[in-house]
């Protein structure tokens, strides 16, 4: 069973450059999210998605783009990188939307723009 | 304001006891989840306490009162691959909230 599955792993950008990062997951899941983490903080929630065509803006989604056009994958853009978004990136997904189970977590994507 | 507050590192000697704090002052509370991140690794899940009281399971035990706005984290017979940073997450209705996390170090 895959769980979570996020590439790439790492990624280094520059200054301006677009990318996307990939989530997807196999555990027919609702709802699905991405955080950034960052030294001496929280976990900070993105954008988040209730279901196929759902998405919205979480704590932090200036800069970030998502979309959901089925259950399985998330992807996450960045539109014009900056290096205020260097940090690692986890793509996380929960059975129910009501927030009452356990969230499941990609491997996360330490990405660097210079 | 949401906050929550966690010590930052912990230290421990392995074969000890370690508890690890978390108080929380938040517009909602609905639950705390206490999840475990090795260094580089993704968080993985642990435990999770919506009533007042204690929740063993193994030799971890999570305990949580509502009323002052505080848990915690209870590490027995702490093992060498216990060294782990240790995040606090408070459900307020259809989000959490994150806590810094505590990186505790265990000594042989």
């Amino acid at each position: 069973n895959a769980g979570v599955t996020q590439t790439p792993k790492f990624q280094v950008l520059k200054t301006g450059q677009s990318m996307t990062l990939q989530c997807a997951q196999d555990m027919n899941h609702e709802y699905m999210s991405w955080y950034r983490q960052d030294p001496g903080m929280g976990l900070r929630l993105i954008h988040y998605s209730v279901g196929a065509g759902i998405t919205d803006q979480g704590e932090v989604p200036n800069g970030y783009n998502v979309s959901r056009s089925t259950t399985e994958d998330f992807p996450l853009r960045l539109l014009s990188a900056a290096p205020s978004q260097t940090s690692v990136y986890f793509c996380a997904s929960r059975l129910d939307v009501r927030n009452t189970g356990e969230l499941f977590f990609g491997e996360g994507s330490r990405l660097t723009v210079l | 304001g949401q906050n929550i507050d966690q010590p930052t590192e912990m230290t421990a000697t392995e074969g000890a006891i370690v508890q690890i704090n978390c108080t929380y002052q938040t517009s909602g509370f609905n639950g705390l989840f206490w999840y475990q991140q090795h260094a580089g690794e993704a968080p993985t899940f642990l435990s999770y306490n919506v009533l007042d009281g204690l929740e063993e399971k193994g030799r971890f035990s999570s305990f949580l009162s509502r009323s002052k706005g505080y848990s915690y984290l209870l590490l027995k017979e702490l093992q060498m691959k216990d060294s782990a940073s240790y995040l606090c997450a408070v459900r307020n209705n259809y989000q959490l909230i994150w806590g810094a996390g505590t990186k505790l170090i265990i000594k042989p």
